[in-house]
């Protein structure tokens, strides 16, 4: 079955203290990795896609990166406007798309 | 300007109830999607339609039924409320070649 696990469940950064989330996935035939941004009380907003691995994409302090097993968001010093939760989705080949549980990122200034 | 829009924005009823929730995109997408969240944050498909077709379905209850007027409206009716329906439910659209969603802002569902 189609697995999509992030952690961590919770990460609190100082405004400026880069760090990375993870997101790790078992599907059968990737056909597409997605990063999406969900502020509380509205809905997820697209970043990026991720495609093969070794695939790189970058918006502003975001970088994704994807491996065969796991894909990387890192954040370069990040300022209280990037709290959010970050969510991992992972299409198969079927079409289905699963979504992980998310990281909770706090910047505190 | 609203690229994908729901109604209503919270929603609090009785236990037995029936109700509706509407979304409506107007980005042209051929693919329009349900999806609950939970307390936990997790977001998990319930329904999608395709030109009109329900291609997906999730082992959701047959109390939760969606229908689809056009294709830039697909709204959710959901009969004899449970207190486990409590959630936030999301509407979203995609154009099937890319795989990108793009959601509405929720409706937050709190069964009393």
């Amino acid at each position: 079955e189609d697995q999509v696990t992030q952690s961590p469940e919770a990460l609190r950064l100082q405004e400026g203290e880069s760090s990375s989330l993870n997101c790790s996935y078992t599907v059968s035939g990737l056909r597409g990795l997605f990063w999406y941004r969900q502020d509380p009380g509205k809905g997820p907003e697209f970043l990026f896609t991720l495609y093969s691995a070794g695939e790189e994409k970058e918006k502003e302090r975001l970088k994704a990166t994807l491996t065969k097993k796991e894909s990387f968001l890192h954040i370069t010093a990040p300022k209280p406007e990037d709290s959010a939760t970050y969510l991992c989705a992972v299409q198969a080949s079927a079409g289905d798309m699963r979504f992980g549980a998310g990281t909770r990122l706090t910047v505190k200034p | 300007d609203t690229a994908v829009s729901q109604t209503p924005k919270y929603l609090v009823t009785q236990m037995g109830n029936d109700k509706s929730i509407k979304c409506e995109q107007n980005l042209g997408h051929d693919t329009m999607y349900w999806y609950k969240q939970d307390s936990k944050k997790f977001l998990k498909i319930m329904f999608s339609y395709n030109n009109k077709e329900l291609i997906i379905n999730e082992t959701v209850p047959n109390r939760f039924s969606p229908k689809s007027p056009d294709k830039a409206h697909l709204n959710l009716h959901i009969n004899s409320l449970e207190l486990g329906d409590s959630a936030v439910y999301f509407c979203a659209s995609s154009q099937t070649s890319s795989g990108v969603l793009f959601f509405g802002p929720g409706t937050r569902l709190t069964v009393l």
